[in-house]
């Protein structure tokens, strides 16, 4: 069965630095896609990234971007320029097509005044 | 982006009644729609996964008699909590899937049970 690993269950960093959220996950598949969803204390997730196996090239939305290394199963995600409203729970997540989503456990960031 | 809204966000019942909480997809067609619990501080379990018109397929440890997943269209999808104990008290939360694109998430519901 495909496993996500988030290594981190807390990180906090300082406004405006950057972070880096760690995620391994474990499949033999070679087709698939990997997600970081973002969960604020509202606990309505919201997608903040998506990466399909097949593309080589890094998936980047505004500040968040991921350096995927299928070779070694691993997925971070980058958070530039933080800011007071990154604070959330962020999960990292892989489906197949077609499939349920399998989460991490989590990792819950703090941003730092 | 595609929305999906849960009913009621929040609900207070007693023990030995049930309880429905509604899904719907606003303004797209789900071709599956997906229960989650989650814990405090805990990641999303899937409870279960429906398609419109057949029976939900529920992961292994969900009593299915308890957590009732109906399916009815593709806009809806209803999880009734029959005979709810205080044990059952969580969040949940549905999320909605049109074929081989995104799954979207409810706003989730907090059911307490007294």
């Amino acid at each position: 069965a495909q496993t996500v690993t988030q290594s981190q269950p807390e990180m906090s960093v300082q406004e405006a630095e950057t972070v880096t959220l760690s995620c391994t996950y474990d499949t033999s598949e070679s087709d698939y896609y990997l997600f970081w969803y973002k969960q604020p204390p509202s606990r309505q997730m919201i997608l903040v990234i998506r990466q399909e196996a097949y593309k080589q090239q890094n998936a980047t939305e505004n500040r968040f971007s991921v350096n995927f290394q299928k070779a070694a199963k691993s997925f971070s995600l980058k958070i530039s320029d933080s800011q007071l409203g990154d604070a959330a729970m962020y999960f990292c997540a892989y489906r197949r097509p077609n499939e349920k989503l399998t989460f991490g456990t989590g990792t819950r960031l703090t941003i730092i005044p | 982006g595609a929305v999906v809204s849960q009913h009621p966000s929040r609900v207070i019942c007693k023990s030995g009644t049930s309880v429905k909480i509604e899904c719907r997809s606003l303004d797209f067609q789900a071709t599956t729609m997906f229960w989650y619990r989650q814990f405090p501080k805990q990641s999303l379990m899937l409870m279960a996964t429906s398609n419109e018109g057949s029976k939900a397929t529920y992961e292994q440890g969900v009593e299915k008699d308890k957590f009732l997943i109906n399916h009815a269209s593709l806009t809806l999808s209803t999880l009734t909590v029959t005979s709810a104990h205080p044990e059952d008290s969580s969040f949940y939360i549905c999320s909605a899937r049109i074929q081989a694109d995104e799954q979207y998430f409810g706003p989730g519901t907090r059911l307490t049970v007294t």
